[in-house]
């Protein structure tokens, strides 16, 4: 069964910091992997997919990284701004269905 | 331009009453989903249509059903809700859910409070 988690579950940081979120999964037999965000109380918007058979996958500031041999990847955010505050979670969707497992999330606090 | 609409945005139901949710899409597309997500806690699939088809996960509660009378609109029914059901639910959609490069579109979701 596959397990996602985030390290660390609360980051908060001043404004301008360059930062890295992380995630881990304990089957590397992956269809994709994706970052969404949640902003208090909303739903969840798609913020990067990676493709199994890609490495990395980038959208203005954000970078996300994928190693699928370890089990990781990384959300990277440029220069954060006040407004990248909001909980960042990883999924990953298995081979098998349509089922995305996600990890508990990283709730992100960018300081003015 | 609302893509997937989840109503109502807030729902308060005493202990033990029958609720529902209710999800509509205008994105035509196959795959609806239902998702819990409990305070500080991930999502966790409850079930999901393929068309008509429906899949449930297997440690979802019997106490909770779905319904998808057509492509646009999909229920999620709770039929006795307890406290431990106080939630926010959150409806999600997907083309066909066969290609890799596929996402998740979700509504904005709906509060459950269980008095």
């Amino acid at each position: 069964k596959q397990e996602v988690t985030q390290i660390p579950a609360a980051l908060s940081v001043p404004e301008g910091e360059n930062l890295v979120l992380n995630c881990s999964f304990t089957d590397s037999a992956i269809y994709n992997l994706q970052w969404f965000r949640q902003d208090p109380g909303k739903g969840l918007t798609s913020l990067l997919l990676i493709q199994s058979s890609q490495r990395e996958q980038t959208s203005g500031r954000l970078n996300a990284s994928l190693d699928k041999s370890s089990g990781r990847s990384t959300l990277y955010i440029a220069a954060s701004q006040p407004g990248d505050s909001a909980t960042y979670l990883c999924a990953v969707r298995n081979n098998a269905g349509n089922m995305l497992t996600f990890g508990g999330g990283t709730r992100l606090m960018v300081k003015p | 331009d609302a893509m997937v609409i989840q109503n109502p945005r807030y729902q308060v139901t005493q202990f033990g009453k029958p609720v529902t949710l209710s999800c509509s899409q205008t994105l035509n597309h196959n795959v609806m989903y239902w998702y819990q997500q409990k305070s500080s806690q991930a999502p966790k699939l409850l079930f999901h249509y393929y068309d008509k088809d429906f899949n449930n996960e297997a440690d979802t509660p019997d106490n909770f059903q779905s319904r998808r009378p057509n492509t646009s609109f999909c229920f999620l029914d709770i039929r006795s809700p307890g406290l431990g059901d106080a939630a926010m639910y959150l409806c999600a959609t997907s083309r066909d859910g066969g290609r890799q490069t596929e996402t998740q579109y979700f509504g904005p979701g709906t509060r459950l409070l269980v008095l």
